[in-house]
């Protein structure tokens, strides 16, 4: 079965400071990749996705993720953080060839401290 | 566009009680899907339609009934609400992507609405 792993449950960084958030996933071939971010009482905003290609994705606000096929990671970074960024923080994967059926991980709490 | 639209956005019920809950994209998506997502949990699939007329089952499919007469509405129903049942409910929509539309530069990422929050006393 398909899943998808963010070990971290909570983070809490320094403003300023850099950021990676984790995520591994388990599937046969490659997935699309996605992080998505959520604000308190938000839904959820999508910061960057990957398909094929160029393994280093570039996104909103800052934020860029790489994918690395040998771990089946796709984490997340930040080279400074905001006090902004506070938020939770999802990783999901979307199966190709199956209508397109997401599967998100359990999210990361992001603290960002003055 | 108004992309993904929840309504209600938070609602109590009695145990016992039915309702819908509503979703509505005008993005012509055929994939559409609802969530539940608790504490802990991260975001857990309830049901999913890939098209009118076409529901199945996720993760966590009981308690609740979908159908998906048009393609732009996707309403989640409660028949007999449960106290296990609150939660936020998110509604999300996407294109069916097929891998060499996607490398053509399609996109095929979810939109969620603003989620419904639900608690049942």
């Amino acid at each position: 079965a398909q899943s998808v792993t963010q070990p971290d449950i909570h983070i809490t960084v320094s403003e300023g400071a850099s950021l990676e958030l984790r995520c591994n996933y388990s599937y046969g071939a490659t997935p699309y990749l996605f992080w998505y971010v959520q604000s308190p009482g938000q839904g959820l905003q999508l910061l960057l996705k990957y398909f094929s290609g160029d393994t280093l994705v570039q996104g909103i606000k800052g934020f860029e993720a790489e994918f690395k096929r040998s771990q089946s990671s796709f984490n997340l970074r930040k080279p400074s953080v905001h006090w902004s960024d506070a938020a939770e923080y999802f990783c999901a994967v979307a199966v190709p060839n199956t209508g397109n059926q997401f599967y998100f991980g359990t999210g990361t709490s992001l603290t960002v401290i003055p | 566009n108004a992309g993904v639209t929840q309504t209600p956005k938070f609602q109590v019920l009695k145990t016992g009680q039915s309702m819908t809950l509503q979703c509505a994209q005008d993005m012509n998506h055929e994939y559409m899907s609802w969530y539940r997502q608790d504490p802990g949990m991260g975001l857990r699939l309830i049901h999913y339609s890939v098209g009118a007329g076409i529901t199945d089952q996720g993760e966590v499919p009981n308690g609740y009934n979908v159908s998906r007469s048009t393609t732009e509405d996707f309403p989640l129903r409660l028949l007999s609400a449960a106290p296990s049942q609150t939660s936020v409910y998110f509604c999300a929509s996407s294109r069916v992507g097929t891998p060499s539309y996607l490398v053509a530069g399609g996109n095929t990422e979810a939109f969620f609405g603003q989620g419904t929050r639900l608690t049942v006393v």
